[in-house]
This record gives C-alpha cells, sequence and structure tokens, in this order.
C-alpha cells in the first residue's frame, strides 16, 4: 500500500551539477503532477502528465525536464540546477475524473549550493 | 485562470478553541475546492473536498468547511482544537482542464494551538 513514493528524499548539490528525481505511484492513476514548495509561496505547478507518453508545462517549468516513460514513473530532471532551485518538492497523482483528489508524495528536499 | 487567497499566514488558537481558517476563490465557472493539512516533513493529506454536492463538506479529524457563492468563500472551520491540530493548511482549487486539472494552492496557513 506504498501510494506516491519519491525517491530520493534528500540531496544536496552543486551549481550546475544534474539529477533526477523520481515519482512512482501504485494506484493505477491517469494524471501525475510535479511541485516545489517555497517558504510562504504555497505549492507551484512545475510540470503534469495526463497519461503515459505525454507532459505538459505548468507554472514554473523553466529549469527543469520531465519524463512520463511508463504510466507509474514521471521523472523530474534537473540539467544544471541553480540555487533558485533550493526546495522541496512533491509528487501527487490522480484518477481521472476531474473532481478527484491529488495523493502527494512525502516530498524530495533539494539544497543547491 | 482560477485561484484561492487565504487570508492569515498564521493563526494561533487555544486548546479547545474555534479553528477558522479563511479562504476565499477565484473563478470565473463553478469551482471544485480542496483544503489539505500538512504535517512537518510531510505530503499533503486531504482534509475534505467541494465538488457541488453540497455546501456544508465534512472532512476528516472533525474539521469542515461550507461553500457560499455569495461571499466566493470556503472556509474551514473546527469547534474545538486539538493540539495535534497544528500544522500547515492548505486551501486549493482545480485550475481548469486544459492544466490537467491540476489543483492551485493558496499560500498556506501555520496554525498554532496552545495549551
Amino acid at each position: 500500500n506504498a501510494g506516491v513514493t519519491q525517491t530520493p528524499k534528500f540531496r544536496v548539490l552543486k551549481t550546475g551539477q544534474s539529477m533526477t528525481l523520481l515519482c512512482a505511484q501504485d494506484m493505477n492513476h491517469e494524471y501525475m503532477y510535479w511541485y516545489r514548495q517555497d517558504p510562504g509561496m504555497g505549492l507551484r505547478l512545475i510540470h503534469y502528465s495526463v497519461g503515459e507518453g505525454t507532459t505538459a508545462k505548468g507554472e514554473v517549468p523553466d529549469g527543469y525536464n520531465v519524463s512520463r516513460l511508463k504510466k507509474q514513473n514521471f521523472l523530474l530532471g534537473l540539467e544544471s540546477a541553480a540555487p533558485s532551485q533550493t526546495s522541496v518538492y512533491f509528487c501527487a497523482s490522480r484518477i481521472w475524473e476531474n473532481t478527484g483528489e491529488l495523493f502527494f508524495g512525502e516530498g524530495s528536499r533539494l539544497t543547491v549550493l | 485562470a482560477q485561484s484561492v487567497t487565504q487570508l492569515g499566514s498564521h493563526v494561533s488558537v487555544s486548546e479547545g478553541a474555534l479553528v477558522l481558517l479563511r479562504c476565499n476563490y477565484s473563478s470565473s465557472v463553478p469551482p471544485y475546492l480542496f483544503w489539505y493539512v500538512q504535517y512537518p516533513n510531510q505530503g499533503l493529506q486531504l482534509l475534505l473536498k467541494y465538488t457541488s454536492a453540497a455546501t456544508l463538506v465534512k472532512g476528516i479529524n472533525g474539521f469542515e468547511a461550507e461553500f457560499k457563492k455569495s461571499e466566493t468563500s470556503f472556509h474551514l472551520t473546527k469547534p474545538s482544537a486539538h493540539m495535534s491540530d497544528a500544522a500547515e493548511y492548505f486551501c486549493a482549487v482545480t485550475y481548469s482542464s486544459n492544466s490537467g486539472y491540476a489543483l492551485n494552492f493558496g499560500k498556506g496557513t501555520s496554525l498554532l494551538v496552545t495549551p
């Protein structure tokens, strides 16, 4: 009964390094999302996917890329990390029905030095 | 895009007192509204949601919210606060169909419960 699992949970990067955050869900959900959470800013949508093989930009997509090669996985990549990307990243998923709630992972805390 | 505004970034109540967390929405169409709670170092957990079935929505842990169209509000209440209610609370509205029905979150309200 894992739900939404994010790895890694913590990571420290140097400016310019790259990394990938992995999100996996076992609920057979069609929709998946990546948000970032910063103090006083709430959660802001980075990218989302409405199905396997599809991705789209959210509110703050610059500096990030995503891929959804398998329905259960949604990857968030940082090609060249910047200090402004220091944040807590949350993955979420939901069913196709438009009133369905989002199910969240426990977050991945990223620090860019 | 549809959005929400949470009034008050910090709210402090005494244990046993009424909890009232305010949320106003901006939407050109009937919205779907949600309240989530986040405990320290955890993900977000759904408290309740409004999807037009009933204006008074009951959620988990004794919380409820009332949808008031005339006031464009969806305030969260609990009659008697417990110490365990201390957390960050987020109001959210569905962006729109062309954003994959993602949720647009308010900036959050931190609830402090004092003995």
